[in-house]
């Protein structure tokens, strides 16, 4: 009940097209949703992140869909150019722990 | 701001020695920090939670007597890995929570890592 899914595994986008991250979670206690962004051997950077009162975020390119029902939340890239190819991590944390739970991570490749 | 360092960035060390990684919070204060470990091409695991001036809390699975937290200050954070074997080779991340953000405010910061090397 503690996991988080994520999926794809790998992704590989044209430049400018969009790419499409998914994670789920079974815990419904979890009320903050983190997206990261990691180069290799690099620490994680916060991207964008999202509660479960909000169906959308949108921050520049990044874009968070939330959806509480089916407990399911998306990173979509927009516009995804090469520098955008890294490894990407959803996570989930519930009130008061502020210990995040991290998906599987999506290794992204952005093709020139 | 918000910017977490680590240091070492990378260390080798012999089996059976005992290495010690720090982690500061450079412009913030945090009450809360976290250690990660991740091997190569996969998730972070979360291994242990580090709170100011009281024991850290470890996750299941994680041996407390090996991996010696200690957080001794609102910027400082310290991860000693005792008697280092190879499987403990790893990438090791600290994390920061802003004891100045209210309730609810749940951004962690990461630090760059460190990469340990045990042979």
């Amino acid at each position: 009940q503690q996991q988080v899914k994520q999926s794809p595994q790998s992704l590989i986008v044209q430049k400018g097209g969009i790419s499409i991250i998914n994670c789920a979670y079974e815990n419904t206690a979890f009320d903050y949703f983190p997206w990261y962004q990691q180069f290799p051997g690099k620490g994680p950077a916060l991207l964008i992140a999202i509660r479960p009162d909000v169906s959308e975020k949108k921050e520049g390119r990044f874009t968070i869909s939330f959806n509480k029902s089916a407990k399911q939340f998306s990173l979509h890239i927009m516009d995804s150019q090469p520098g955008d190819s890294a490894t990407y991590f959803c996570a989930a944390s519930s009130p008061g722990t502020y210990k995040y739970i991290f998906g599987t991570g999506t290794r992204l490749k952005v093709l020139a | 701001g918000a910017v977490v360092s680590q240091h070492p960035s990378w260390v080798i060390c012999k089996s059976g020695t005992s290495v010690k990684i720090e982690c500061r919070s450079l412009d913030f204060q945090a009450t809360t920090m976290f250690w990660y470990r991740q091997f190569p091409k996969q998730s972070l695991m979360l291994m242990a939670t580090s709170n100011e001036g009281s024991k850290a809390t470890y996750e299941q699975g994680v041996e407390k007597d090996k991996f010696l937290i200690n957080h001794a200050s609102l910027t400082l954070s310290t991860l000693t890995v005792t008697s280092a074997h190879p499987e403990d080779s790893s990438f090791y991340i600290c994390s920061a929570r802003d004891s100045g953000l209210a309730g609810g405010q749940d951004e962690q910061y990461f630090g760059p890592g460190t990469r340990l090397t045990v042979t």
